[in-house]
């Protein structure tokens, strides 16, 4: 079956640009994860869904960070005013539910200059 | 706050042979969870290996297998018969079930499997 899918794969904006990266979950999962992953680090955390609600938004780094996900299933993070420290792998992940596995999309490579 | 630390940056192993990779984390809570994910050169994050908290037992998946110390708040990966398919970025990472589904990952320890 499908997994976790993500686009673009690979994203180069221009310094003040504004960016929209995708998510496809697992259909049927509820939980819906973004995390940001620097070159040689592990991923942090930025937002998490259950289904359409947003319950916690505490990695998100600035207002310039926005993420949606309006009928439960496809999620879109949007940047703002992209800046060079914006630059990561910008990684998906859904879960059938709480405590249960999570699965990973191939992430987006973000490279902004 | 919960915090995973992997001290060894990276490792390297002979095929065949056996590497552990080290993982030790803070928290105050009971009920969590702990996983080894392996991310291969430019592929995606897969599942290792999970440890329930409350499970004394260590887990084992085939060639991969825990050594879980809940009171030293350590989490050892340990990788048998090594293959070259193992060469990957290894992260540990943490599950608090009273903040979500959330993990808190280390920052990695890359293994290199030579032939």
């Amino acid at each position: 079956g499908a997994g976790v899918s993500q686009s673009p794969r690979y994203k180069v904006a221009k310094r003040g640009q504004d960016v929209a990266l995708r998510c496809d979950p697992i259909s049927g999962h509820v939980s819906l994860f973004w995390y940001q992953q620097a070159l040689g680090q592990g991923p942090e955390f930025l937002t998490y869904f259950q289904n359409e609600a947003q319950l916690d938004k505490s990695g998100l780094p600035s207002d310039r960070f926005f993420a949606e996900r309006p009928e439960g299933s496809v999620s879109t993070l949007k940047i703002q005013r992209t800046q060079q420290e914006d630059s990561a792998v910008y990684l998906c992940a859904s879960s059938p539910m709480s405590g249960r596995r999570t699965y990973f999309g191939p992430g987006t490579r973000l490279t902004v200059t | 706050a919960q915090t995973v630390t992997q001290s060894q940056p990276e490792m390297s192993v002979q095929e065949a042979e056996t590497v552990t990779l080290s993982c030790t984390y803070d928290t105050s809570e009971n009920n969590y969870y702990l996983f080894w994910y392996k991310q291969p050169p430019s592929r995606q994050m897969i599942l290792v290996i999970r440890q329930e908290a409350y499970k004394q037992q260590n887990a084992t998946e085939n060639r991969f297998s825990v050594n879980f110390q809940k009171a030293a708040k350590s989490f050892s990966l340990k990788i048998s018969d090594s293959q070259l398919g193992d060469t990957a970025m290894y992260f540990c990472a943490f599950m608090n079930m009273e903040y979500g589904n959330k993990l808190v990952f280390g920052a990695g320890t890359i293994l290199r499997v030579k032939s």
